[in-house]
Order: structure tokens, then sequence, then C-alpha cells
């Protein structure tokens, strides 16, 4: 699955904590993404990077902060979790004009649990 | 920002049958449109996709169709089998890497 991990793969935490969810790609992609994925939500995008330092907001970023600092690792920080924000994250990475499709490789999967 | 919608949400069909699902988007910047398939607690994967400077692509059992004009695509999926079974999504890609997915539909073939 193009070499993203994520970590970690589950959290419960309690509201009004931190809570720092991590991306890693081995395939050198241009674009990291964060998606959330509720029943009957479909996919939403929380933040995207086009490449090191650059990021923008998605659909649903209030309450959500991302950095990638190297090409390699995306983080997505809740900085102070809520009960609203306990939801599957995914996180997917690609390189628009590599190989013969703009595909987007999704990592396993980070559910998380507020309390 | 760009807007898809997904019909239906859920689809039912008897093993041999074709399955049909349907995609709008709002933003004419979208040029690329893939169909992910997401079987229960597994990760989103990619099963076809097209660009907007084609019509149609087929892959077997599954194609897809673009409707650039008015803005659709269509995912088919013919001699249904009872392992098709997950949900599907459609997206919409623009030039700049900003993705946008559908709300997915249930299929389910029944054997």
């Amino acid at each position: 699955d193009a070499g993203i991990t994520q970590s970690p793969r589950h959290k419960v935490t309690e509201t009004g904590t931190p809570v720092t969810l991590r991306c890693h790609q081995t395939e050198n992609h241009r674009y990291m993404y964060w998606y959330r994925q509720d029943p009957g939500h479909g996919l939403r995008l929380i933040h995207y990077s086009y490449g090191v330092k650059d990021t923008d907001k998605g659909e649903v970023s209030d309450g959500y902060s991302v950095s990638r600092s190297k090409t390699e690792d995306f983080l997505l920080t809740l900085e102070s979790a809520t009960s609203s924000q306990t939801s599957v994250y995914f996180c997917a990475a690609l390189s628009p004009g590599r190989a013969s499709t703009d595909t987007q490789y999704f990592g396993p999967g980070t559910r998380l649990t507020v309390l | 920002g760009e807007n898809v919608e997904q019909h239906p949400s859920t689809l039912s069909v008897q093993e041999g049958d074709s399955a049909v699902i349907k995609c709008t988007y709002s933003d004419s910047a979208s040029n690329y449109f893939p169909w992910y398939k997401q079987e229960l607690g597994k990760r989103p994967q990619l099963i076809i996709d097209i660009r907007s400077n084609v019509g149609e692509k087929k892959d077997q059992r599954i194609a897809v169709t673009l409707n650039k004009t008015a803005k659709h695509f269509s995912l088919h999926i013919t001699e249904t089998q009872p392992e098709d079974s997950a949900v599907y999504f459609c997206a919409a890609v623009t030039n700049a890497g900003k993705s946008t997915f559908g709300d997915g539909t249930t299929l389910t073939v029944k054997p």
C-alpha cells in the first residue's frame, strides 16, 4: 500500500487533551492529506499539504492543525480534543504526474475515541 | 468549494446483474475522478479512475464514464459478484490537488 503508515492505530483520550496523529510515507509523494471518516459522511478533507511547510485547509479544518517539516511526515494535531472529533482518520498521499495516474494511496487509518 | 453528490446511497442487486453509481461535481477546476472501494474496517482502494480529457475507461467488469459538460461521472460494474459488495466512493480532484469525496454507496450483491 505505497508505504504509508499511521500511528497510533487506535487511541482513546479524554475531552480537552491534545492529540497528535502521525502519517509517514516512504515514496517521496509530494502531496499528503488528512481525512476523517464518519458514518453517512464519507471521507471529509481536514487539511492537505502540497509540499514541505505548505499546507491548506479542507472542508472540516476547525479544531485541527497540521505540520509538515519534512517530505515523509505529516502530523495532525487536535489542540483540545472534543467528543465530536471521535472518528476514523485516514492519511493519504499522491504524486501528481507520477506513473500513469494521480492515485491517492491511503494509510491504514487511526481510530480515535474522545471520551 | 467543490461539492460532490453521489447516488444512490444504497444499492442492492442480484449476482450477475449490473450496478451503476452516479456522481455529480460542481467545480470546473476538477480534472481527475477516481473511484474507490472500501471494505469494512479497511482503507479505501482505488478501483478505476478517469481524467477530464477522456470520456470513458474500462477495466474488465468495471467502467467509468465522464460527461464534462454536465459535470457528472458514473461507475458501471457488470456481472456483479458477491465479493463486489462494499462501499464505493467517487471523488473529484482539482489540478491543485484538492480532493472532495462523495458520501458513498453501499453495494450489496445477493447470491
